[in-house]
C-alpha cells in the first residue's frame, strides 16, 4: 500500500490565485482529515469526513477555503482566492472510523507557498 | 472544548540523557491520548497511544488525569530520536477527530 498520497508535493502561487490540492486515502480508509501546519500553530484541523461526508468543517479558516469528497478514494482542499497567510503544509490523513487499533496515517503533505 | 499544549517548541538534549517532552490537555471527558513523529523528511506517524501502555523505540508516556498531562519520556536519548513530536487527543473511541499540540522539536546532540 502506497500510505496516503498527496500532490502536489510543492505548490508556489501568487496572491489571488486559485489553489487545489489533492488527496487519495489508504484503500479501505472511511475517515478523512485535513490538517495545516505552520511554525506558530502546529498542526490544526482543518475539516474532516466520515464516509465521504463532512463532518466537522469549524477549522476552516474562512470561506476561501472549501474541501469536497466526491467519492471514496479522492478528497480536494481549495483556496480561492489565495493570500500569503495561506503559505503553510496541507496534511491529509486517513483512518478506519471506529477502529481502536487504526491510528491517522498521513500523506507526505503539500507546501503551499504564496508570494 | 479540548486543547492539547506542549509548552515546549524546542528542546536540546545530549546523546545518552534523559529526555521529557511536556504534554499537558484539557477536556471534559475521558480522553484518548497520542504522541505522533516527524522525523525529517518522512511523513508523521504514530508513535505511542496512552491505551496500549506500550514502550515505542524506548519511550513511554504516562496518563496522568490528577496532572491531566501525558508527558513522554525516554531514559536515553539518541541521535535517531532528533524529529518533531506531536502530543494529540481524541475524545472519541477510534482515534476519530485528532487534536494536535504545537509540537516540540527535540534535538539531540551528539
Amino acid at each position: 500500500d502506497a500510505g496516503v498520497i498527496q500532490s502536489p508535493r510543492h505548490e508556489v502561487t501568487e496572491m489571488g490565485q486559485e489553489v487545489t490540492l489533492r488527496c487519495k486515502p489508504i484503500s479501505g480508509h472511511n475517515s478523512l482529515f485535513w490538517y495545516r501546519q505552520t511554525m506558530m500553530r502546529g498542526l490544526e484541523l482543518l475539516i474532516y469526513f466520515n464516509n465521504n461526508v463532512p463532518i466537522d468543517d469549524s477549522g476552516m479558516p474562512e470561506d476561501r477555503f472549501s474541501a469536497k469528497m466526491p467519492n471514496a478514494s479522492f478528497s480536494t482542499l481549495k483556496i480561492q482566492p489565495s493570500e500569503p497567510r495561506d503559505s503553510a503544509v496541507y496534511f491529509c490523513a486517513s483512518s478506519l472510523l471506529g477502529s481502536l487499533n487504526s491510528p491517522l496515517h498521513f500523506g507526505n503533505g503539500t507546501r503551499l507557498t504564496v508570494t | 472544548a479540548q486543547r492539547v499544549t506542549q509548552p515546549e517548541k524546542l528542546l536540546s538534549v545530549f546523546k545518552g540523557a534523559p529526555v521529557e517532552l511536556k504534554c499537558n490537555y484539557s477536556y471534559s471527558g475521558s480522553p484518548e491520548l497520542f504522541w505522533y513523529v516527524q522525523y525529517s523528511r518522512q511523513r508523521l506517524q504514530l508513535l505511542l497511544r496512552h491505551i496500549s501502555r506500550e514502550s515505542i523505540k524506548g519511550f513511554t508516556a504516562d496518563l496522568n488525569k490528577g496532572e491531566t498531562s501525558f508527558h513522554l519520556k525516554k531514559p536515553f536519548a539518541q541521535e535517531e530520536d532528533s524529529a518533531m513530536y506531536y502530543c494529540a487527543l481524541s475524545g472519541l473511541t477510534g482515534a476519530n477527530n485528532l487534536f494536535f499540540g504545537t509540537g516540540t522539536r527535540l534535538t539531540v546532540i551528539p
